[in-house]
């Protein structure tokens, strides 16, 4: 069965401090990993994850995949309190679309 | 594009009751996603269609719950009868093709008592 472990499950750091979180997966036949931002309502693509060592960065978000150690991180750099949410991990196994694995998510809140 | 839109926002029912929800994915999209969210058990893979047929349903969790795809713009989920443990969040998702990133609706929140 296929695992998408998230690490921390929540953090609470204050605004302009820089966050690390984690995303390790077990699944065969891997295609893609996928980040999303929750905040009230529906998950919000941030990026997609398909080469290994490449970086990905929007604006204060970055985020890079190790198929070899099989996890992925997203980093936060001077976080704002608008960045509270929830951050998804998931995945997206090869030969058809067979739906997203997601793990259950980092709850992450910036103190101001 | 308005995206994926979802009705009702917020259902309440009685326990035994028929619960349908429904979807209009993008336009255009190929393939469409149900998925539920609790606090337990996160976002789960309930069922997904590509160009209206359904193709994996193995994540619906008994035969209470069906799905329909009768055209690309719309889809229901139905449960028949509603009981409390069904108490979650409801989301639609569409893509353009298999290997994109999906879009999300706003979800449906559904209430049994």
């Amino acid at each position: 069965e296929d695992k998408v472990v998230q690490s921390p499950l929540s953090l609470v750091v204050h605004e302009g401090d820089t966050v690390t979180l984690n995303c390790s997966y077990e699944v065969t036949n891997f295609r893609s990993l996928l980040w999303y931002k929750q905040e009230k309502k529906a998950p919000t693509f941030l990026f997609m994850l398909t080469s290994s060592g490449i970086e990905k960065k929007s604006g204060r978000l970055s985020s890079i995949l190790d198929k070899k150690e099989l996890f992925s991180i997203l980093n936060i750099t001077a976080t704002q309190t608008g960045d509270s949410a929830v951050y998804l991990c998931a995945v997206l196994r090869g030969g058809g679309a067979d739906g997203l694995t997601f793990g259950k998510g980092t709850h992450l809140i910036i103190q101001p | 594009d308005a995206g994926v839109i979802q009705s009702p926002r917020h259902e309440v029912t009685e326990m035994g009751q028929e619960v349908t929800l429904r979807c209009k994915p993008i336009s255009g999209h190929d393939y469409l996603f149900w998925y539920r969210q609790t606090m337990m058990r996160g976002l789960e893979l309930l069922i997904y269609f590509n160009n209206n047929v359904p193709i994996d349903d193995s994540g619906m969790p008994e035969d209470r719950f069906s799905a329909k795809m009768p055209n690309a713009s719309f889809s229901t989920l139905k449960i028949q009868p509603s009981e409390p443990r069904d108490s979650a969040v409801y989301f639609c998702a569409s893509s353009l093709q298999a290997y994109y990133g999906y879009t999300f609706g706003s979800g449906t929140r559904l209430t049994v008592v």
